[in-house]
């Protein structure tokens, strides 16, 4: 079975632009839920959507927001960005809250 | 919100017996622990997962006591591919929300 699957790998931006991440999760897993981890620190949670609703948000500003479509992938998209925003972007799928299964993540890179 | 705290770090040599602790006193009443494995720039890889007293698979034991305030994650005989960070993650009363740990970096020595 296929895992977590994210896309790009890797992506460069400018201060100011504006970014979309994107995840498919596990076949029959229903959730999704982006997490943002900072160079030697734990993921950070960003939100959580079950089918297609937004069930919990993290403390991130409102340029962040994120959807799910029918199919359960899931799209993050970043808005406005700062070279703060530098970091591995994880998406989790889970069938069950807290037994989340991770995808390889996107590493974001603001010049 | 509550903080989940961990060991910064471990060191062991191949073949001893790893316990690593979380301590997570504000957990939410109906949520699993989880333990996570993470290796540099690739997303957590999920380890084991319990509710409550002792869990094992084929990699690792997990041992919950009745308070539910911490959890220890015992890695049975380390070898050098088990050199890298470990996360527990949780969710927390108040919030709602889940947390992970602050993480513990373990390096295996030959």
């Amino acid at each position: 079975d296929a895992g977590v699957t994210q896309s790009p790998t890797h992506l460069i931006k400018t201060r100011g632009q504006h970014v979309t991440l994107r995840c498919s999760p596990i076949s029959g897993h229903k959730s999704v839920s982006w997490y943002q981890q900072v160079l030697g620190q734990g993921p950070q949670f960003i939100f959580q959507y079950y089918e297609k609703e937004e069930r919990g948000r993290g403390n991130f500003p409102d340029r962040f927001s994120a959807r799910q479509f029918p199919n359960y992938s899931s799209e993050l998209n970043v808005n406005a960005l700062l070279l703060g925003d530098s970091a591995l972007y994880l998406c989790a799928s889970s069938y069950r809250r807290s037994e989340q299964y991770f995808g390889p993540g996107t590493r974001l890179t603001v010049t | 919100l509550a903080k989940t705290t961990q060991p910064i770090s471990m060191d062991s040599y191949e073949g001893q017996e790893v316990n690593i602790t979380c301590s997570h006193n504000n957990i939410a009443t109906n949520d699993y622990i989880t333990w996570y494995q993470q290796f540099p720039s690739q997303g957590p890889r999920f380890i084991i997962q319990g509710y409550k007293t002792k869990v094992t698979n084929e990699v690792a034991s997990l041992f919950i006591p009745a308070d539910r305030k911490s959890s220890t994650l015992s890695l049975p005989r380390v070898s050098l591919s088990d050199t890298a960070v470990y996360y527990c993650l949780v969710g927390d009363r108040n919030t709602d929300k889940l947390i992970f740990g602050t993480g513990t970096r373990l390096q295996v020595f030959p």
